[in-house]
């Protein structure tokens, strides 16, 4: 089955930095993958998702890169903001099967 | 604000006991997916209920089970509850019933469960 997780429980980074976020999965079939963010006493909420035909996909601030050889996806937030404060996790799926969640990193932005 | 609305938000319960978590999607989203939140497990899928059909099943104790109603509505109901049963609840809805790589979930603020 499929195992996902990030290489960081924690990141801090300076508010206007970038923030890069990573995440790696093991079974090759994964075909969809999807970040959400998670504040503080709120459920997770859908930042931006990539399906296994792109290496690269653009939101509002946020950029998902897919790297199928290496099984890695990270997430880079630019211009970080003190909302940007939460617990992220990455999900992947293959076909249409349960969504797997990796444990989450804590990204903390210093004023 | 997602749309999907959880009741309670906090639940203290002692073991042994029954309790039941609601869920409503949101407007126009048939599918309603659990979710179990804990600090040492992360999120793991529970099931997975399109138009009151159940359509997948994930790490789901016997002890647990749950429904979708005519209305859309689900609940979860946990029984002969143990101290491990403690965490976050979530649940979450889509639109469609392919599953999770076909439309994304929309997930509601969850239930606290503290079995003491």
């Amino acid at each position: 089955g499929e195992s996902v997780g990030l290489h960081l429980p924690t990141l801090s980074v300076q508010e206007g930095d970038n923030s890069i976020i990573n995440c790696a999965y093991s079974n090759s079939a994964s075909d969809y993958f999807i970040w959400y963010k998670q504040e503080s006493g709120k459920g997770p909420q859908f930042i931006i998702d990539i399906r296994s035909n792109m290496d690269k996909r653009q939101g509002q601030r946020v950029t998902v890169l897919l790297n199928k050889t290496v099984k890695h996806l990270s997430l880079q937030i630019a211009a970080t903001q003190p909302g940007d404060s939460a617990v992220y996790f990455c999900a992947a799926t293959s076909g249409n099967t349960p969504l797997v969640f990796g444990k989450g990193t804590r990204l903390s932005v210093i004023a | 604000d997602s749309g999907v609305t959880q009741t309670p938000k906090h639940l203290i319960t002692a073991t042994g006991q029954r309790v039941t978590l609601r869920c409503s999607p949101r407007s126009g989203d048939l599918s309603v997916y659990w979710y179990q939140q804990s600090l040492d497990q992360g999120l793991q899928f529970l099931i997975h209920y399109y138009n009151g059909e159940e359509r997948a099943k994930g790490n789901i104790l016997e002890r647990f089970s749950a429904q979708q109603f005519p209305d859309l509505h689900s609940e979860l109901n946990l029984s002969s509850l143990e101290l491990g049963d403690s965490a976050l609840y979530f649940c979450a809805s889509s639109e469609l019933a392919g599953g999770p790589g076909t439309d994304t979930q929309y997930f509601g603020p969850g239930t606290r469960l503290t079995v003491l």
